[in-house]
C-alpha cells in the first residue's frame, strides 16, 4: 500500500516562475514531513521539513504548505532556477511507523531558462 | 549540511557472493538506517540501528542481510548470499534522534549478476 503519493511525476516551468509539488499521506499518525532533493547519481538531499503542529514552513525560495485535515501538503519553490531541476521526494515519518520514513515516488522538476 | 560517505559507489558481483556495503555516518549521530531504491522506484526502508541493536526492519530486510556497527567504525550492509534482485541503489543514512532528521548519503549501487 503507497503511505505517501505524489503528483505530478514530472514537471517543468520557466525560470522564474513557481513550481508547485503536491503530496498526499494516507497515515494520519505521520506528523513529521521532509521534502529531499536529489541530483542524478547523489543521494537525496534534505530540503526542508514540516512538522504537523504547522501549517507552513518557510526557507528562502521554498515554503511547504500543509493541510492535515486533508492529509495533503506542497512543496512551492518561487522564482524557479535550472539549479532546482531535480527529483524532489516527499517523505513522512510518525507515530506507529517508528522512525523510518516512507517515500513517494517522486517528483521531477525542469526549470527551463 | 551534515554529510554520510558511502563506499563503494559501485559494486558488481556474482549471484552467490557476499557483499559487504560501508556507510560512514555522521559523527554525532546516533541512528543509523539503510533504505533500497530500484531504478525508477521509490526508496524503501530496509532497517535502522541503534545503540548497537536492530529497532525497526522491513520485510524487505530478508534473512540474507544482517547490519552491524562494530565499536563505531563503518555502519555495513551485508548480503550473503546475494540474489538477482537485490540489484539496486543502497543508500545509508543517519540521525541524531530517532524522528529526526535523516541525512542521506550518495548510495552505492549494486549490480548481481
Amino acid at each position: 500500500q503507497q503511505q505517501v503519493r505524489q503528483s505530478p511525476q514530472s514537471l517543468t516551468v520557466w525560470e522564474g516562475e513557481t513550481a508547485i509539488l503536491n503530496c498526499s499521506y494516507e497515515n494520519s499518525a505521520f506528523d513529521y514531513f521532509p521534502w529531499y532533493q536529489q541530483f542524478p547519481g547523489e543521494g537525496p538531499a534534505l530540503l526542508i521539513a514540516i512538522r504537523s503542529v504547522s501549517d507552513k514552513k518557510e526557507d528562502g525560495r521554498f515554503t511547504i504548505f500543509f493541510n492535515k485535515r486533508e492529509k495533503k501538503l506542497s512543496l512551492h519553490i518561487t522564482d524557479s532556477q535550472p539549479g532546482d531541476s531535480a527529483t524532489y521526494f516527499c517523505a513522512a515519518l510518525g507515530g506507529g511507523t517508528g522512525s523510518k520514513l516512507s517515500f513517494g515516488k517522486g517528483a521531477k522538476l525542469t526549470v527551463s531558462p | 549540511g551534515p554529510k554520510v560517505l558511502q563506499i563503494p559507489s559501485h559494486q558488481i558481483i556474482d549471484m552467490g557472493q557476499m557483499v559487504t556495503l560501508n556507510c560512514d555516518p555522521v559523527s554525532n549521530h546516533l541512528y543509523f538506517y539503510w533504505y533500497k531504491q530500484i531504478l525508477g522506484q521509490q526508496m524503501e526502508f530496509l532497517v535502522n540501528f541503534y545503540n548497537g541493536k536492530v529497532m525497526e526492519k522491513s520485510k524487505l530486510f530478508k534473512d540474507q542481510f544482517s547490519v552491524e556497527r562494530p565499536d563505531g567504525s563503518y555502519f555495513t550492509l551485508k548480503i550473503q548470499p546475494t540474489a538477482l534482485e537485490d540489484s539496486a541503489v543502497y543508500f545509508c543514512a543517519s540521525s541524531f534522534m530517532g524522528g529526526d532528521e535523516q541525512y542521506f548519503g550518495p548510495g552505492t549501487r549494486l549490480t548481481v549478476l
